[in-house]
């Protein structure tokens, strides 16, 4: 069973940029069964899809975060990032990572990213 | 971009009660569509993949039916541990941009 770990800052300042990482177990991010993606929840609201990495290399962003958001893989670490540039308090939210795939999906616990100065 | 409207936003429900939630998606996705159950502080779950298909381990009251732009999930006989929010997901492969529906919020009458 994939496991999927977040890490990074849980304080950004406002303007800076919010980098996360996912530490991906239990199965290879090279493998073509999923699409390693980052969506995220601000407090009280909604989910947001903000984006997928596949295992080709390609990616896919939210439209209304794409001038904003780079996801990248580091096969060697088995690990996937997300980095979102120019937050705002709006970008406050829990990030969780994903493997999305066909017949199995599994979500990392979450981490809480505040934007404040 | 393709928008899914799910609804209602909330409902409130009974124990025993067939309780129906609907997401409609601005153009057709064939079935490339999800539906999770997440509960206050956990990450969500998915129940149903491909519009209608059960997730290993799901129970059976749990169902999901459409294909294009209409779909709907069904809970037969709401238990205590189904009060929770639900999602919808659509995963087109065109335009390659995957969007949440709004959530439904499933309430103790």
């Amino acid at each position: 069973q994939v496991q999927l770990q977040e890490s990074g800052p849980g304080l950004v300042k406002p303007s800076q940029t919010l980098s996360l990482t996912c530490t991906v177990s239990g199965g290879s991010i090279s493998s073509g069964d999923y699409y390693w993606s980052w969506i995220r929840q601000p407090p009280g609201k909604g989910l947001e899809w903000i984006g997928y990495i596949y295992y080709s290399g390609s990616t896919y962003y939210n439209p209304s975060l794409k001038s904003r958001v780079t996801i990248s893989v580091d096969t060697s670490k088995n690990q996937f990032s997300l980095k979102l540039s120019s937050v705002t308090a709006a970008d406050t939210a829990v990030y969780y990572c994903a493997s999305l795939g066909y017949l199995f999906d599994y979500w990392g616990q979450g981490t809480l990213v505040t934007v404040s100065s | 971009d393709i928008q899914m409207t799910q609804s209602p936003s909330s409902l409130s429900a009974s124990v025993g009660d067939r309780v129906t939630i609907t997401c409609r998606a601005s153009q057709g996705i064939r079935n490339d569509l999800g539906w999770y159950q997440q509960k206050p502080g956990k990450a969500p779950k998915r129940l149903i993949y491909a519009a209608s298909s059960l997730q290993s381990g799901v129970p059976s009251r749990f169902s999901g039916s459409g294909s294009g732009t209409e779909f709907t999930l069904t809970i037969s006989s709401l238990q205590p541990e189904d009060f929770a929010t639900y999602y919808c997901l659509q995963h087109n492969s065109y335009p390659n941009t995957w969007t949440f529906g709004q959530g439904t919020k499933v309430e103790i009458k």
